[in-house]
């Protein structure tokens, strides 16, 4: 049963990067592609961006500025860095996989981690 | 990029009830859709893909329907356990995934 568990810090000062890794268990991280997606407090879903196994991505358009997904295969992990955050940027980060589809290239999620809560104050 | 849009964003049914669901995409999307269902404090699940198709271990009472721009999901009797709320997303354009805005269903 393929498991995804994210990790990194809880509390992030403004201007500053967030940082989270999602450990990939239970299965390889290649041949899918791997996503964030965050959910601010009492709000809804927002895809942050995803990577494939082999390095490509893509980013949400009002994030790409500030977003970086990255992948390591050795260790079955993908990581999310998001610079300058602000208040905006608190909300509980989820790690989630797409199998890859040959019409549309990225299918829905079906696995996903179970969400880290990071808040952004001083 | 492709907004969606569900309603109602909140519904109260009791159980046993028949819900319905809409989502509406702001250009067509052909029949990439899914339905995720999201309890509190939890992760969302995955429920329906391609509109229609219903996950694995998914109950049948949950199903999909729809294509082009206009999407349903449907309870067809409500269960204690399906108190929740419900978001679709598209995945027809892969360079920007995009969900609805959660539909809240809530005990009568």
């Amino acid at each position: 049963q393929v498991q995804l568990q994210e990790s990194g810090p809880g509390l992030v000062k403004p201007s500053e990067t967030l940082s989270l890794t999602c450990t990939v268990s239970g299965g390889s991280i290649s041949s899918y592609y791997w996503s964030w997606i965050r959910q601010p407090p009492g709000k809804g879903l927002e895809w942050i961006g995803y990577i494939y196994y082999s390095g490509s991505t893509n980013y949400n358009p009002s994030l790409k500025s500030r977003v970086t997904i990255s992948v390591d295969t050795s260790k079955n992990q993908f990581s999310l860095k998001l610079s300058s955050v602000t208040a905006a940027d608190t909300a509980v980060y989820y790690c989630a996989r797409s199998l890859p589809d040959i019409v549309v290239v990225v299918g829905p999620f079906d696995y996903w981690g179970q969400g880290t809560l990071v808040t952004v104050s001083s | 990029d492709i907004q969606m849009t569900q309603s109602p964003s909140t519904l109260s049914a009791s159980v046993g009830d028949r819900v319905t669901i809409t989502c509406r995409a702001s250009q067509s999307i052909s029949s990439w859709l899914a339905w995720y269902q999201q309890k509190p404090g939890k992760a969302p699940k995955l429920l329906i893909y391609k509109a229609s198709s219903l996950e694995s271990g998914v109950p049948s009472r949950f199903s999909g329907s729809g294509s082009g721009t206009e999407f349903t999901l449907t309870i067809s009797s409500l269960q204690p356990d399906d108190f929740a709320t419900y978001y679709c997303q598209q995945y027809n354009s892969y360079s920007f995934l995009t969900f609805g805005g959660g539909t809240k269903v809530e005990i009568k």
